[in-house]
This record gives structure tokens, C-alpha cells and sequence, in this order.
């Protein structure tokens, strides 16, 4: 089964570059998603097709793809940012979406 | 706006059953696919199952399959998970999210805010 494996946490510092990576064992030719969630809400949407930003979602957000790894990077962290990421891609049919495991990120 | 709302979550027994509702609105439901997303107290997302447009195609995650059914009603804009044979494994929020496609890859722009149901005796 195709899996997607993120690191389990990430701290940074306000004001910091934090990068959170996504990496497939095997990348069959999808594109990338990651969604932000904060305790106790559903999950929001800030990075589609590797590396477009919703409207509404903060410029400090972007995502960027190499080989089998997708990167989402926020740019100068505020202390809202504090959440669980999640990236997201799908077997090569596009049949059956999968997630990667989440990153907590802690901004200090 | 788009808006997603479920409903039907609750405790229920090993072995029993429960069905999920989502109600959309703020969009032409008929013309999306539409999932369910679970997650485990504490843990991360799992995508569950999936339904086309006009319900003739329907997927699952292996875990479901044989008990879950997903279905639609889009004259209801109104989507369902029927939960069979629960398992205590199977305890989680359970999220409803519209399905947007790039070519071959589907990713979610819009969820509920999901409806917990606990699977315990």
C-alpha cells in the first residue's frame, strides 16, 4: 500500500522558517495537499496541487516538490501556526486518497 | 458559503450499528464527489470512503469494507454513512468533506465539523 511519511513533530522559534516534509516510498505521479488542524476543529486546506495557496490562506504559507519528497514551509511562524499538518496524495488511479501520519508543529 | 453539517454520531456496542448524515449546502451538490474522513482520538486522518457524483461508483478503505456503505441522496443534498459490525477500533470523529479533483488527483476543500462516534460496551 502507498504511504506517506512525515516527521512527528517540528519546532521552531517566532518568526522562524518551519519545514515540514512529506515523503513517499514510491510517488505514483500525484500531486501533494496539506491541511492545517487546530485542537478541536476540522481540518483546513493550505497548500493544493504541491504548491497553491486557497484564497484566504496567509502568503507565509508555501509548498514546494522534489523527486519524492513534498515540502510545506510557513515563513516567518506566528504563534497562530501552532497546529497539526497533515500532507495528503493519492494512489496513482486517483482512486483512494491517503494521508501522511501529521506533524505537530510548536512554535516556542 | 459552503457548508457541511453531520449528524448521527453517538455511542453505540461492538457488533451494533450507525448511520451518519451530512448535510451540504452552498453548493451544487450533485456535482462532486463526496467522502467521509475518520479520526482516532489522538490520532491522525484516515480516509474512509468515497462516492461519485451520481453514487455509481463508491470505494472504500480495506478496514470498511463489507461493513460501511456509503450513499447519496442529491435531491436531499444530503450524503450518508451506514456503519455496520462496529468495531471499537472504528471509534473516532467522523468528518464529511467535498471532494475536488486536479486531472486524476483528489484532495478535500471542505469539511464538517465532524461527529464522534464511540464504539464501547
Amino acid at each position: 500500500s502507498y504511504e506517506l511519511t512525515q516527521p512527528p513533530s517540528v519546532s521552531v522559534s517566532p518568526g522562524q522558517t518551519a519545514r515540514i516534509t512529506c515523503s513517499a516510498d514510491a510517488l505514483p505521479k500525484q500531486y501533494a495537499y496539506w491541511y492545517q488542524q487546530k485542537p478541536g476543529q476540522a481540518p483546513v486546506l493550505v497548500i493544493y496541487k504541491d504548491s497553491e495557496r486557497p484564497s484566504g490562506i496567509p502568503e507565509r504559507f508555501s509548498g514546494s516538490s522534489s523527486g519524492t519528497t513534498v515540502t510545506l514551509t510557513i515563513s516567518g511562524v506566528q504563534a497562530e501556526d501552532e497546529a497539526d499538518y497533515y500532507c495528503q496524495s493519492a494512489d496513482s488511479s486517483g482512486t483512494y486518497p491517503v494521508f501522511g501520519g501529521g506533524t505537530k508543529l510548536t512554535v516556542l | 458559503e459552503v457548508q457541511l453539517v453531520e449528524s448521527g454520531g453517538g455511542l453505540v456496542q461492538p457488533g451494533g450499528s450507525l448511520r451518519l448524515s451530512c448535510a451540504a449546502s452552498g453548493f451544487t451538490f450533485s456535482s462532486y464527489w463526496m467522502s467521509w474522513v475518520r479520526q482516532a482520538p489522538g490520532k491522525g486522518l484516515e480516509w474512509v470512503a468515497n462516492i461519485k457524483q451520481d453514487g455509481s461508483e463508491k470505494y472504500y478503505v480495506d478496514s470498511v469494507k463489507g461493513r460501511f456503505t456509503i450513499s447519496r441522496d442529491n435531491a436531499k443534498n444530503s450524503l450518508y454513512l451506514q456503519m455496520n459490525s462496529l468495531r471499537a477500533e472504528d471509534t473516532a470523529v467522523y468528518y464529511c468533506a467535498r471532494v475536488g479533483y486536479y486531472y486524476d488527483s483528489p484532495y478535500f476543500d471542505y469539511w464538517g465539523q465532524g461527529t464522534l462516534v464511540t464504539v464501547s460496551s
